[in-house]
């Protein structure tokens, strides 16, 4: 199976402009998670979508959104970036809704606001 | 609420000698502990799991963690590093019904030849 693929992996943006990130998940997953990779804060959690509805969300302002579609292909939205935005946008598949499913990750997308 | 602690955020070892990671965590809930492995310019690699089956549970590339309730830690560990060990090592946990990870700082390790 093809793993998680992310596209763009390099985005280079300025400030007040919007991004769209996409993350095709392992097939046959339907749940798709996203995380922030920050040199200051780390991994943390944006938001988990299965069968298209949002399921969980992290403590990220309303500039962060996500969509999923019924092929479980998600997307990330953030409009009016700010410098503090660049960072590494892991998104992760998995394959059941308990908990304890392993989560398999994608290479990520870096996204520079200049 | 639930939350993972990596003490040192670098460590260094030399080739054949013992790793050592350290993860403790906080949980109000039963907890799924996970460690992560991400070399430069990828993504998360999983080397192993905690799902309450087994307290030893035992991962890819010879790694292998101890869940130990009372010490509320999950250390991860190695009995020969390699060269090829070098990388960032995340613990995470999840649990109560979420899917999403909370995880720790990270820890860089760094194998000396």
């Amino acid at each position: 199976k093809a793993g998680v693929t992310q596209t763009p992996r390099y985005l280079i943006k300025t400030r007040g402009q919007q991004v769209t990130l996409s993350c095709s998940p392992i097939s046959g997953h339907r749940s798709v998670s996203w995380y922030q990779q920050t040199p200051g804060q780390g991994l943390q959690f944006l938001f988990e979508y299965f069968s298209e509805t949002q399921r969980n969300k992290g403590n990220f302002p309303g500039r962060f959104s996500g969509r999923q579609f019924s092929n479980s292909r998600s997307e990330m939205n953030v409009s009016t970036l700010e410098l503090g935005d660049s960072a590494l946008y892991l998104c992760a598949s998995s394959s059941l809704e308990s908990s304890y499913n392993e989560q398999f990750f994608g290479p990520g997308t870096r996204l520079t606001v200049l | 609420a639930q939350s993972v602690t990596q003490l040192g955020s670098h460590v260094s070892v030399s080739e054949g000698a013992l790793v050592l990671l350290r993860c403790n965590y906080s949980s109000s809930v039963p907890p799924y502990l996970f460690w992560y492995v991400q070399y430069p310019n990828q993504g998360l690699q999983l080397l192993l799991k905690y799902t309450s089956a087994a307290t030893l549970v035992k991962g890819i590339n010879g790694f292998e963690a101890e869940f130990k309730k009372s010490e509320t830690s999950f250390h991860l560990t190695k009995p020969s590093a390699h060269m090829s060990d070098a990388a960032e090592y995340f613990c995470a946990v999840s649990g109560g019904g979420a899917n999403n990870l909370f995880f720790g700082t990270g820890t860089r390790l760094t194998v000396i030849p």
